[in-house]
């Protein structure tokens, strides 16, 4: 069975940091690209960055902030986030991408930017 | 990258069809035939409905089909059920900057 669980979400204050993971199982790792999306309080949801043979994206609104990694070895994948924002408040998901989509995901971590 | 244009809000009676559009631009939808589609009860993971515009995943009833035509992608839902009030997301591949963009999101009312 295929499994991702997020974890590291919590309450940090804007200008901090936090590191999400995901922990992946039930599936052949290292041969799937990784996304993390991301769906704000009322919101939709939003690609954040992937990582992959193709290399690795950011969107527009966490590029120089944010890095994703993984660990082959381990079966893990990152997301640092730093320089956060209120606007980076939201349900962080990891998901593995097949076929340019994504059938397997996480249940996501919450992560919420507050003073 | 903006995002995919949905319709806020589509509704149908149990038994009917419903049918939710996904315009965005040659640069994504109109580009690329990888476009696919998510239905997501809140406080849940998003569940893959469609890929590559209308394959369906192992298990996804056949109620559910997608199409695209130019910069317009669309998901038909048959046979409406109460269990498929939820959120509705299309999603395209976009080339290389930014590989992955979401629709607006479209939110089914079963009446």
């Amino acid at each position: 069975e295929v499994q991702l669980l997020e974890s590291g979400g919590g309450l940090v204050q804007p200008g901090g940091s936090l590191r999400l993971s995901c922990a992946a199982s039930g599936f052949m790792f290292d041969r799937y690209a990784m996304t993390w999306v991301r769906q704000a309080p009322g919101k939709g949801l939003e690609s954040v960055s992937v990582i992959g043979s193709r290399g690795i994206r950011y969107a527009e609104s966490v590029k120089g902030r944010f890095t994703i990694s993984r660990d082959n070895s381990k079966n893990l994948v990152f997301l640092q986030m730093n320089s956060l924002t209120v606007e980076d408040t939201a349900v962080y998901f990891c998901a593995a991408l097949d076929n340019f989509a994504s059938e397997n995901w996480g249940r996501g971590t919450m992560v919420s930017v507050s003073s | 990258q903006s995002a995919l244009t949905q319709p806020p809000s589509a509704s149908g009676s149990p038994g009917q069809s419903v049918t939710i559009s996904c315009t965005g631009t040659s640069s994504d939808v109109g580009g690329y035939n990888y476009v696919s589609w998510y239905q997501h009860h809140p406080g849940k993971a998003p569940k893959l409905l469609i890929y590559e515009v209308n394959k369906r995943p192992s298990g996804v009833p056949d109620r559910f089909s997608g199409s695209k035509s130019g910069n317009t992608a669309s998901l038909t839902v048959s046979g409406l059920q109460s269990e498929d009030e939820a959120d509705y997301y299309c999603c395209s591949f976009a080339g290389n900057n930014m590989p992955y963009v979401f629709g607006t999101g479209t939110k089914v009312t079963v009446l």
